[in-house]
């Protein structure tokens, strides 16, 4: 079936710090999508990407869809210890279909 | 708004006892999703419904039943825990969705654990 590979696992940063991490995917898709989950919560959205090369920012947040199509990438700006939790990356292929990685998980020192 | 609410936060069951996790939204959503959150693992689709009376498997369905009787809720039954369904769970709502995204909108999760 369709995965998404996403890398790293984990990552552990010094408060101040940037930090990146993508996700590639087996398969085209037309919608990328970035999540982040705090401890005990569900996971909420950052950023939608609909198109091919589209490069968007949310704060101190930058996303970008990859040209192929088949990956993109997360970069967070100067990390703060509020920065802390799980990102995932997902697709959605449209009807119910979302494809979930298996998540980025953060841990910012201060 | 309340937005996706779970119920119960945390359960543990014996193996074969049978439970209902329940999930409900204030937003109007006629699509609505359940999936499990296994360790170190993604989101996997488990059920899903496209409005009231309506619903379909997901990529995990077995063991599990759900029904939608509502366009506020969304339960999921378990009828005979198995240690297999140990996970997190949680639900989501969007608004029709279609070739167009639209946000889901998860709840905080429901954390089961079968022994």
């Amino acid at each position: 079936g369709q995965q998404l590979n996403q890398s790293p696992q984990s990552m552990f940063i010094q408060e101040g710090e940037d930090v990146s991490m993508n996700c590639t995917s087996s398969s085209i898709f037309n919608t990328w999508l970035w999540y982040k989950q705090e401890p005990g919560e569900g996971p909420v959205l950052l950023i939608a990407l609909y198109k091919a090369g589209e490069l968007t920012s949310n704060g101190r947040l930058t996303a970008q869809f990859g040209i192929t199509r088949k990956d993109s990438f997360l970069n967070i700006s100067a990390s703060i210890p509020n920065d802390v939790g799980i990102y995932f990356c997902a697709e959605y292929s449209g009807t119910y279909k979302y494809i979930f990685g298996t998540g980025t998980r953060l841990k910012v020192l201060a | 708004n309340a937005g996706v609410t779970q119920t119960p936060k945390f359960r543990i069951l014996k193996i074969g006892q049978s439970m209902t996790l329940q999930c409900a939204q204030d937003m109007n959503h006629n699509y609505m999703y359940w999936y499990r959150q296994d360790p170190g693992m993604g989101l996997k689709l488990i059920y899903y419904s496209v409005g009231a009376g309506i619903t379909d498997k997901g990529e995990v369905p077995n063991g599990y039943n759900v029904s939608r009787s509502t366009t506020e809720d969304f339960p999921l039954r378990l009828e005979l825990a198995a240690p297999s369904q140990t996970s997190v769970y949680f639900c989501a709502s969007s608004y029709s969705t279609g070739q167009v995204y639209n946000e889901q909108f998860f709840g905080p999760g429901t954390r089961l654990t079968v022994l």
